[in-house]
C-alpha cells in the first residue's frame, strides 16, 4: 500500500532564509508525486507535480521539487521564504494513471521576521 | 469565477441528524472526490466518482452516500451523525489522472 511520510510536523524559518520540507513515499513502482499548500480555514492549492522526466519541477510560488527514485523523496524547497509562506504543507501520491491521493500528515511552516 | 465550490461552508448540528454537502465543480472535470480532513488535519479519500460511476469507495461507514446528479455536481449525505464525524470535509475534482483541484471544505461540527 501507498503511504507518505512528512518527517517534521513543524518547521520555523526566518523570512528570506531557504526552505526544504521533507517527503518520502513509499510504492513499488515510480507514483505520480504532489505537493499541496493549505492556508488556514482554506482548501488545498497545487504547487507543483511530478509524473514523468526532468526530476527537478518548478511550481508556483517560486518553490520547486526535486524527486530522488534512490531514495524516494520527494522534497520541496524555495530559496527565499516570505511571510505570505506561512501553512501546511502536505506532499500526496497517486498511482500512475490512477486518481487515489494519499496525503502525508503534513508539516507547518511558520515563518518569522 | 470558483471552479470547485462547497456548500455549506460551516455545519452545526447535533447528533443523530442528516445533512447533506453539496459540491459542484465548473471546470469540465470527469472525476470528483470527496475527502475527510480530521482535527489532525490527516486528509483521507472517502469516494471518487467518474462520469456518474462510483470508483473509489474507501472504508466509509454506509452513513455517508455519495450522490453524483451529473458529472458537474457530487453530494454527500451523512446519516445519523456521530460526533467522530466531526471533521472538514473537501470536494475535488479532476481530469482522469491529473492533478485533483479543491474546494475550500466544508467544517461540520457535531453537539
Amino acid at each position: 500500500a501507498q503511504s507518505v511520510t512528512q518527517p517534521d510536523i513543524h518547521i520555523t524559518v526566518s523570512e528570506g532564509a531557504s526552505l526544504e520540507l521533507r517527503c518520502n513515499y513509499s510504492y513499488g513502482a515510480t507514483p505520480y508525486l504532489f505537493w499541496y499548500v493549505q492556508s488556514p480555514g482554506q482548501g488545498l492549492q497545487l504547487l507543483l507535480k511530478y509524473f514523468s522526466g526532468d526530476t527537478l519541477v518548478q511550481g508556483i510560488k517560486g518553490f520547486e521539487a526535486e524527486f530522488k527514485r534512490s531514495q524516494s523523496s520527494f522534497n520541496l524547497r524555495k530559496p527565499s521564504v516570505h511571510w505570505s509562506d506561512a501553512a501546511e504543507y502536505f506532499c500526496a501520491v497517486a498511482p500512475p494513471y490512477g486518481n487515489k491521493l494519499v496525503f502525508g500528515a503534513g508539516t507547518i511552516l511558520r515563518v518569522k521576521s | 469565477d470558483t471552479a470547485v465550490s462547497q456548500t455549506p461552508k460551516y455545519l452545526v448540528t447535533q447528533m443523530g441528524n442528516d445533512k447533506s454537502i453539496k459540491c459542484e465543480q465548473n471546470l469540465g472535470h470527469d472525476t470528483m472526490y470527496w475527502y475527510k480532513q480530521d482535527s489532525k488535519k490527516f486528509l483521507k479519500i472517502m469516494f471518487s466518482y467518474n462520469n456518474k460511476e462510483l470508483i473509489i469507495n474507501e472504508t466509509v461507514p454506509n452513513r455517508f452516500s455519495p450522490k453524483s446528479p451529473d458529472k458537474a455536481h457530487l453530494n454527500l449525505h451523512i446519516n445519523s451523525l456521530e460526533l467522530g464525524d466531526s471533521a472538514v470535509y473537501f470536494c475535488a475534482s479532476s481530469q482522469r489522472d491529473q492533478p485533483q483541484h479543491f474546494g475550500d471544505g466544508t467544517r461540520l461540527s457535531i453537539l
